[in-house]
């Protein structure tokens, strides 16, 4: 069964640096998210995105964040400079339309 | 903030059947029901969905009230691989959503042998 790929599965950096999580999503699908997870918090919204750009962010998604998909599989989230509170789990997602969004395992992001 | 309210937690013994109930009495009528579980850290799994028909599929059924206000998920012989947090989430597919999750604290199912 296709699923959605995310590396790496952890990345540890520097407060201050930049760090890019990647997502490969199920190859036919149009819609892409990304989410997170604070340890013990709820899981969160940050931007969805289709047709090349993006359909819409919550709050948390500031001018620190960025989505991009270079080519026609990866799909990924940038943060320009990492905060200790973008610790967190960062799950990317994928559907066809109006379908159900299947998600990847995560990438476990540590801010030192 | 999330539109369902559900149970913090719950226990079933293993091959019975566990019932999860949610209430979203303020759904609307282009919001479907979407139950979705995690298990430990891993990334949210989707398990069922429906609109207000009931619903079966391999792994869960899904039961609708008439006035779509709650329902409940069902799965039919639990196992301890069941074990995850369940979350029940109203997903709108109206003109320009672009149908994100909203998730909630959920409802920690605990299979116990």
């Amino acid at each position: 069964e296709p699923e959605v790929t995310q590396t790496p599965s952890h990345q540890v950096t520097q407060m201050g640096q930049e760090v890019i999580l990647r997502c490969v999503p199920i190859s036919n699908h149009l819609y892409f998210y990304w989410y997170r997870q604070i340890l013990g918090q709820k899981v969160e919204f940050l931007v969805s995105f289709y047709n090349n750009e993006i359909s819409e962010k919550s709050e948390i998604f500031d001018d620190q964040f960025s989505v991009e998909r270079p080519d026609g599989s990866n799909f990924t989230l940038k943060i320009r400079s990492t905060k200790l509170e973008d610790s967190a789990m960062y799950f990317c997602a994928s559907s066809g339309g109006p379908q159900p969004q299947h998600f990847g395992d995560g990438t476990r992001l540590s801010i030192l | 903030d999330a539109k369902t309210t559900q149970p913090t937690s719950m226990d079933c013994a293993e091959g019975r059947a566990a019932n999860l109930p949610c209430n979203h009495s303020t759904i609307s009528g282009n919001e479907y029901v979407y139950w979705y579980r995690q298990i430990h850290s891993q990334g949210p799994q989707y398990i069922i969905h429906g609109l207000k028909n009931n619903e079966t599929n391999e792994m869960a059924s899904l039961i609708i009230t008439e006035d779509r206000k709650s329902s409940t998920l069902i799965l039919p012989h639990a196992t301890l691989r069941d074990t995850a947090v369940y979350y029940c989430i109203v997903r709108d597919y109206g003109s320009g959503n672009t149908g994100k999750l909203i998730f909630g604290q959920g409802t920690t199912l605990q299979v116990k042998p």
